[in-house]
């Protein structure tokens, strides 16, 4: 596609389910990054991936969080055992790597 | 990690005027991102400066990088409603972007 896509775009689950959500970084992308929103919040870091080194996971608030990348291009991030606090906006961007980062539409998520 | 501070958190600006929002850094940045962000939209890119002293301009918006690489700030001429939304600056660390809180601007028309 032209552009980051995120899936789904919205997400209800209940506190203790396990969510996946889903990035689609636009093609030859190397970098790809997660950030997490809280309403009417900053952009919270969560964790980076370049190419095939290593990815800073410094951001991630939890072990309950995790995040992989499979073939240098689809990234999932996954919550275990969600709690009412991890409801938010979870955004995805990608980038060719320090320049600028495109930005997908985010996954709203709501635990109740 | 070290931080990109912004100022000020809010922007109340009336149709027409001019503000400037500020990024400080302690530290020496290699480059420095600016983004905007429409209400219930997603961050979308602006510009990018790297250079000591750098300004660019957009249209009504003009951006300004630090002699010493350690601020940044972005001002706007002639306000607009358009112009409504919460403005990020961004350090880029070795590819890894950290953002600042952001100003979130209101337009009062």
């Amino acid at each position: 596609g032209a552009g980051v896509s995120q899936s789904p775009s919205n997400k209800v689950t209940e506190k203790g389910k396990d969510v996946e959500l889903r990035c689609d970084p636009i093609s030859g992308h190397t970098a790809l990054y997660w950030y997490r929103q809280s309403l009417g919040q900053g952009l919270e870091f969560l964790i980076y991936f370049q190419g095939n080194s290593a990815p800073d996971k410094s951001g991630l608030p939890s072990d309950r969080f995790s995040a992989e990348r499979t073939g240098g291009s689809v990234s999932t991030l996954t919550i275990q055992r969600t709690q009412q606090e991890d409801s938010a906006v979870y955004l995805c961007a990608s980038s060719l790597g320090e320049i600028e980062a495109f930005f997908g539409q985010g996954t709203r998520l709501t635990v109740v | 990690g070290q931080q990109v501070m912004q100022i000020p958190q809010y922007q109340h600006v009336q149709e027409g005027e001019d503000f400037t929002t500020y990024c400080n850094s302690s530290t020496t940045l290699s480059n420095i991102q600016w983004y905007k962000q429409r209400p219930g939209g997603h961050p979308v890119f602006l510009i990018q400066l790297v250079k000591s002293g750098e300004v660019k301009k957009q249209k009504r918006l003009t951006f300004q990088f630090g002699e010493a690489k350690k601020n940044s700030s972005l001002h706007i001429t002639a306000t607009q409603t358009t112009d409504v939304g919460t403005y990020f600056c961004a350090q880029d660390s070795w590819g890894k972007l950290q953002f600042g809180a952001g100003t979130q601007v209101v337009v009062t028309p």
